[in-house]
């Protein structure tokens, strides 16, 4: 089982400033099978990447993800009032079960 | 578009058997190559998936779980549904279930399609 960290814990900025969020997976991760998702409070978590680098649809290009093997990244260029959420990475492509990383809270500094 | 919608009791006691159904809509359950999924959070934590079934049946687990559940499907009804058995009071989460769109035949796949959620609070 692909056990996955995210980093930070909790992000505090402005809005208009950029976001840098990590996924590190315990083991290579097939291909660039690796998904993040936004949950906002009182809500289901939406999917925004996919294959690492893919944006899913509807999801505004200041959105962007990258990486491959074990580490990845989640980019948000500027930060909107509605981005301020908790962030999910999620591995697959492999044997079950699904495993997802911990989450990474961004808040309003 | 595709829409699931979980339901069932909010409240189970202890010892007993949650129940959970979640009813498709916008396309029939048996189409396509997905699988259909339970995922789980905990007030403040993070998600833990449950299990899923593909229309044929088949299904997996979560270790952690496996041993209490059951997920089944009834193609009639659009209808896919989860039972969590002898409950306690970690058992108390939102309940989601999702749409997993598979990359790999029988691989772990990603979630793209989610429902509300269910609130399931397990307390006498």
């Amino acid at each position: 089982e692909i056990v996955l960290t995210q980093s930070p814990g909790t992000l505090s900025l402005s809005p208009g400033e950029r976001a840098t969020l990590s996924c590190r997976a315990s083991q290579s991760v097939r291909s660039t099978y690796l998904a993040w998702y936004q949950q906002k409070p009182g809500q289901a978590p939406r999917l925004l990447i996919y294959d690492a680098s893919s944006r899913a649809a509807g999801i505004p290009d200041r959105f962007s993800g990258s990486g491959s093997g074990t580490d990845f990244t989640l980019t948000i260029s500027r930060l909107e009032p509605e981005d301020f959420a908790v962030y999910y990475c999620q591995q697959y492509g492999s044997s079950p079960p699904v495993t997802f990383g911990p989450g990474t809270k961004v808040d309003i500094k | 578009q595709v829409q699931l919608q979980e339901s069932g009791p909010g409240l189970v006691k202890p010892s007993q058997t949650l129940s959970l159904t979640c009813t498709v809509s916008g396309g029939s359950i048996s189409s396509g190559s997905y699988y259909w999924s339970w995922i789980r959070q905990p007030a403040g934590k993070g998600l833990e998936w449950i299990g899923r079934i593909y229309t044929s049946g088949s299904t997996n687990y979560n270790p952690s779980l496996k041993s209490r559940v059951t997920i089944s499907v009834d193609t009639s009804k659009n209808q896919f549904s989860l039972k969590l058995s002898s409950v306690t009071a970690a058992d108390t989460a939102v309940y989601y279930c999702a749409r997993e769109f598979p990359v790999i035949v029988g691989a772990t796949a990603l979630f793209d399609y989610w429902g509300q959620g269910t609130l399931v609070t397990v307390s006498s």
